[in-house]
């Protein structure tokens, strides 16, 4: 069975930084790409960043492109997401998902399973 | 890019059918898609792919009540038999490279 789990969530300052983690079970973590994704309260989703089976390719949104890092540890079953210079907007529920196909580039095939989130509020 | 455009709400009765669209931004009619579906405080659900030609995959344990189809630009997901349980948010999902991984807006379904 498919697990993801989220940790790392929590209250920070606005400016502040955070690290958010994912931790994959149930299938050959190093074969697919990985991605999070965040929903603000009330709001739709919205993709955040993906990262390729190998780290080779990486995209973020515009919204945080340049404040946004991700990464993963395959050797781990690890996928993270520094989080730098936080703004009030970045406060949502961040989900860990999986790509569906095997070796291609993160942005190539849907996303077919989520992590339950870990919420980020970014207040003062 | 690519944009995908939901209505806002939908409503059905229990135990009737509704049909839910998605529907691509020009010169993206071709892209194949996937549904999500997101009950009411939980994740996020992958339901199943959709390509243009109407051929659909389902996600594991997806029941058979769920199907979809295409028309042009068009997208659609329809469930059968609504159970009260299928009262969620239902969101559909397409990719390049050049957005990357797009959503759209969402559908509230409300089963009356």
């Amino acid at each position: 069975e498919v697990q993801l789990v989220e940790s790392g969530g929590g209250l920070v300052q606005p400016g502040r930084s955070l690290r958010l983690s994912c931790a994959a079970s149930g299938f050959t973590f190093d074969d697919y790409a990985m991605h999070w994704v965040r929903q603000a309260p009330g709001k739709g989703l919205e993709w955040v960043s993906g990262i390729s089976w190998n780290s080779g390719s990486i995209g973020y949104a515009d919204s945080v492109k340049g404040r946004f890092t991700i990464s993963r540890d395959n050797a781990k079953n690890s996928l993270y997401l520094q989080m730098n210079s936080l703004r009030a907007e970045d406060t949502a529920l961040y989900y860990c998902a999986k790509g569906s196909s095997p070796y291609y580039d993160f942005w190539s095939g849907e996303l077919d399973y989520w992590g339950q989130g870990t919420l980020v509020t970014v207040s003062s | 890019q690519p944009v995908l455009t939901q209505s806002s709400s939908a409503s059905a009765s229990l135990g009737s059918s509704v049909k839910l669209t998605c529907t691509l931004s020009s010169g993206h009619s071709s892209y194949i898609i996937a549904w999500h579906q997101q009950q009411p405080g939980k994740a996020p659900r992958y339901l199943m792919k959709l390509e243009g030609s109407g051929s659909y995959n389902k996600g594991s344990g997806v029941p058979d009540r769920f199907s979809g189809s295409s028309s042009g630009a068009d997208r659609y997901l329809t469930i059968s038999n609504l159970q009260s349980e299928d009262e969620a948010d239902y969101y559909c999902e397409t990719w390049d490279s050049n957005s990357y991984v797009v959503f759209g807006g969402g559908t509230k379904l409300t089963v009356l």
